[in-house]
């Protein structure tokens, strides 16, 4: 079964600290994902990544940027957090190698709040 | 771009009633189909998906999906909803992007609560 770890469930920072958000998957996957689920808005895409040391951006990449130096490890960075960027981040993964049928695994959420 | 439309935010049914929530996309392109669903305190979890062949799909917990291409819909249908049932659920349109890679686009999610 594939797990997605999400290393917080809960974060709490200050306006304009640096943010990790730090996702790991155990099977292997392609393609990785950094969502923000906000309530009445569902999920939105900030970034991706198919492939180690490729990043895409999303619909709303503004105010993040991303890491991918391992396959298995994809990190979000808030740069400088701001108070709209508190939110739940969800991290997913799923297969490249079966083109476009693959479903995405998700993670638990890390629930940012910055204050 | 591609984009997701749920019309229905949020939908109240009395057990044993029968559900169906609607999905729209936007794409001009092939696309793959997918219905998610978050338990309260769960993390989000595919219910179903369709990417080719036979138009009516069949998920998990009775769920079903049927995808008209000609209205670009791809509406979430069950018979007769348990209160167990309750949750949000999210469409989700899965389509290539311009770099030949996948790029999942959800909707904004209807949250269904089921009355005992």
């Amino acid at each position: 079964d594939v797990k997605v770890t999400q290393s917080s469930r809960y974060l709490v920072k200050r306006t304009g600290e640096k943010v990790f958000l730090e996702c790991v998957q155990d099977m292997d996957h392609e393609n990785m994902f950094w969502y923000r689920q906000d309530p009445g808005l569902g999920l939105r895409l900030i970034y991706f990544s198919y492939d180690v040391k490729m990043k895409e951006k999303g619909d709303i990449p503004e105010g993040y940027s991303v890491s991918r130096e391992k396959k298995e490890r994809f990190s979000l960075i808030l740069e400088s957090a701001s108070t709209n960027q508190t939110s739940m981040y969800l991290c997913a993964s799923s297969l490249r190698k079966t083109g476009q049928n693959s479903p995405l695994h998700f993670g638990n959420g890390t629930r940012l709040t910055v204050t | 771009a591609q984009s997701v439309s749920q019309h229905n935010h949020h939908v109240i049914l009395s057990e044993a009633a029968s559900l169906e929530l609607g999905c729209n996309y936007s794409y001009g392109g092939t696309v793959n189909l997918f219905w998610y669903v978050q338990y309260p305190g769960q993390h989000l979890q595919l219910l179903l998906k369709y990417f080719s062949g036979d138009p009516l799909v069949k998920g998990i917990k009775g769920f079903e999906a049927e995808f008209i291409k000609s209205k670009f819909s791809f509406n979430l249908r069950k018979p007769s909803v348990q209160w167990s049932d309750t949750a949000e659920y999210f469409c989700a349109v899965n389509a290539r992007g311009s770099g030949g890679y996948q790029k999942v686009t959800f909707g904004t999610g209807t949250k269904l609560q089921v009355i005992p």
